[in-house]
C-alpha cells in the first residue's frame, strides 16, 4: 500500500531557530500534500495544502511566512517552522494524495518542542 | 484553521462489547468520508471510508453508517479488543481535495 515517510519523528529546538520537517511519498506520486498541526487532546487542524510546483494554499489563520511549505517534487514536501517559539510546540503531521479519488496517506508525525 | 476540537469526548466499553462512535459533519457538500484511528504519538491510521452515494459500508469488524439528511456519520466496532483503544476521528472531504477532521473520540476498552 501507499507509504508516507515523515522525518524527523521528534525534534527539540531553541526559541528563535528554524526547523524543517520532511514528508516523502515512497511508492506513489503525491500531486497534493497536506500539513496538519495537532495540539494535545485535540483534533488535527489543517494548516495548508500544497500542489507540486505551485505555492501552498494556507488555511485561514495560518501564517504563511512562519510556516514555509515547499513541494518541489512529486515525492517530497517540506514544512519549515521559522523563528520557532514555545507556542509552536506541537505535533505536525503530513498527508499525501495521488489526486482526488486516490485517498490520503498520513505520515507518522513530528513532535516539535521549542525551548 | 478548520475543525479545531476542544477536549476529546470519551467512550468506555467492556472488552467484547460493540462500540458505536458518532460524528456530526458540517458541510453538506462533503462527498467522501473517512474514519481514522490514532494511537498516542502516531499519525492517523485509515479504518474505513464511505462515499456519499452510499449509506452503509462494512469492513472487518467495522461498519460505517452515513446519514446525509442529518449530516451524521457513525463507526461501529464489533467485539472490541484491547487493541482498539485509541482516539477515533471522522474526516470529510468538502468538495475540494482536502480532509477536514472532526473532534475525535477517545475509546477505552475495559477488561
Amino acid at each position: 500500500g501507499a507509504v508516507v515517510s515523515q522525518h524527523p519523528s521528534w525534534v527539540i529546538c531553541k526559541s528563535g531557530t528554524s526547523v524543517k520537517i520532511e514528508c516523502r511519498s515512497l511508492d506513489f506520486q503525491a500531486t497534493t500534500m497536506f500539513w496538519y498541526r495537532q495540539f494535545p487532546k485535540q483534533s488535527l487542524m489543517l494548516m495548508a495544502t500544497s500542489n507540486e510546483g505551485s505555492k501552498a494554499t494556507y488555511e485561514q489563520g495560518v501564517e504563511k511566512d512562519k510556516f514555509l511549505i515547499n513541494h518541489a517534487s512529486l515525492t517530497l514536501s517540506t514544512l519549515t517552522v521559522t523563528s520557532a517559539h514555545p507556542e509552536d510546540s506541537s505535533f505536525y503531521i503530513c498527508s499525501a494524495s495521488g489526486g482526488k479519488g486516490y485517498g490520503y496517506t498520513f505520515g507518522s508525525g513530528t513532535r516539535l518542542t521549542v525551548v | 484553521g478548520e475543525s479545531v476540537g476542544l477536549h476529546l469526548p470519551t467512550l468506555s466499553v467492556q472488552e467484547g462489547d460493540n462500540s458505536i462512535i458518532n460524528c456530526a459533519y458540517s458541510n453538506s457538500a462533503s462527498d467522501y468520508f473517512i474514519w481514522y484511528k490514532q494511537e498516542s504519538g502516531k499519525g492517523p491510521q485509515f479504518i474505513i471510508d464511505i462515499r456519499s452515494n452510499m449509506d452503509k459500508r462494512q469492513g472487518q469488524r467495522v461498519t460505517v453508517l452515513l446519514n446525509k439528511t442529518v449530516k451524521h456519520l457513525s463507526l461501529q466496532i464489533a467485539a472490541t479488543q484491547p487493541g482498539d483503544s485509541a482516539v477515533y476521528f471522522c474526516a470529510e472531504e468538502p468538495g475540494a481535495q482536502k480532509l477536514v477532521f472532526g473532534q475525535g473520540t477517545r475509546l477505552t476498552i475495559n477488561p
